[in-house]
């Protein structure tokens, strides 16, 4: 069964705390993204990655760089972590534009 | 750019009754487009997809959706709604233009009653 796993399902952090969320893969898909879910606003896209340490900005991606040292692993990093980035990450990944993507669980993020 | 329209926020429906999910895009290129569905504390799940060829395509759970070019629509349908069918349904786009990006739609909640 396919798999892509989010490190963490619940995270409570500091305001100015360094934030990692991390996602692994197994399928060998060539892109990740990156989304945040808010109530009202659907899935907004921060980032995504067609390549190991390739990367594109998304919609939204102030706040917010991203890593992809290995094919299978795209990390979120917050820099400094703020409360207005309270909110559901989903972390996903496709081997093509014309493929569906696979989401993890999700991780809701608190930060207070 | 890129992007996806669900007009409605949340549709209500009974039991039995056929349901649709309006979903309209805008892309430069081909589009290929896609639905999904999110139960409560879940990920997404994959319904189904458009990529070429017939316009109505058949996905899971006896969903169905027709591509219509002229009008940039994909709207999601079922012939007869069920309960469990009660859910967030989102509906995405991609295109042979715009890279592996895929960009999704500000969701509708379905809700089916008894």
């Amino acid at each position: 069964d396919v798999k892509v796993t989010q490190s963490s399902r619940y995270l409570v952090k500091r305001t100015g705390e360094k934030v990692f969320l991390e996602c692994v893969q197994d399928m060998d898909h060539e892109n990740m993204f990156w989304y945040r879910q808010d109530p009202g606003l659907g899935l907004r896209l921060i980032y995504f990655s067609y390549d190991v340490k390739m990367k594109e900005k998304g919609d939204i991606p102030e706040g917010y760089s991203v890593s992809r040292e290995k094919k299978e692993r795209f990390s979120l990093i917050l820099e400094s972590a703020s409360t207005n980035q309270t909110s559901m990450y989903l972390c996903a990944s496709s081997s093509g534009s014309y493929t569906e993507a696979f989401f993890g669980q999700g991780t809701r993020l608190t930060v207070v | 750019a890129q992007s996806v329209a669900q007009p409605e926020d949340q549709v209500n429906v009974a039991e039995g009754n056929p349901l649709t999910v309006k979903c309209t895009y805008s892309v430069s290129g081909n589009p290929y487009l896609f639905w999904y569905v999110q139960y409560p504390n879940r990920g997404l799940q994959f319904l189904l997809k458009y990529i070429t060829g017939d316009n109505l395509v058949k996905g899971s759970y006896g969903f169905e959706a027709e591509f219509n070019k002229s009008q940039t629509s994909f709207h999601l349908k079922k012939p007869s709604a069920l309960v469990s069918d009660s859910a967030l349904y989102f509906c995405a786009v991609s295109s042979n233009n715009a890279g592996n990006m895929l960009t999704f739609g500000g969701g509708t909640r379905l809700m089916v009653k008894p």
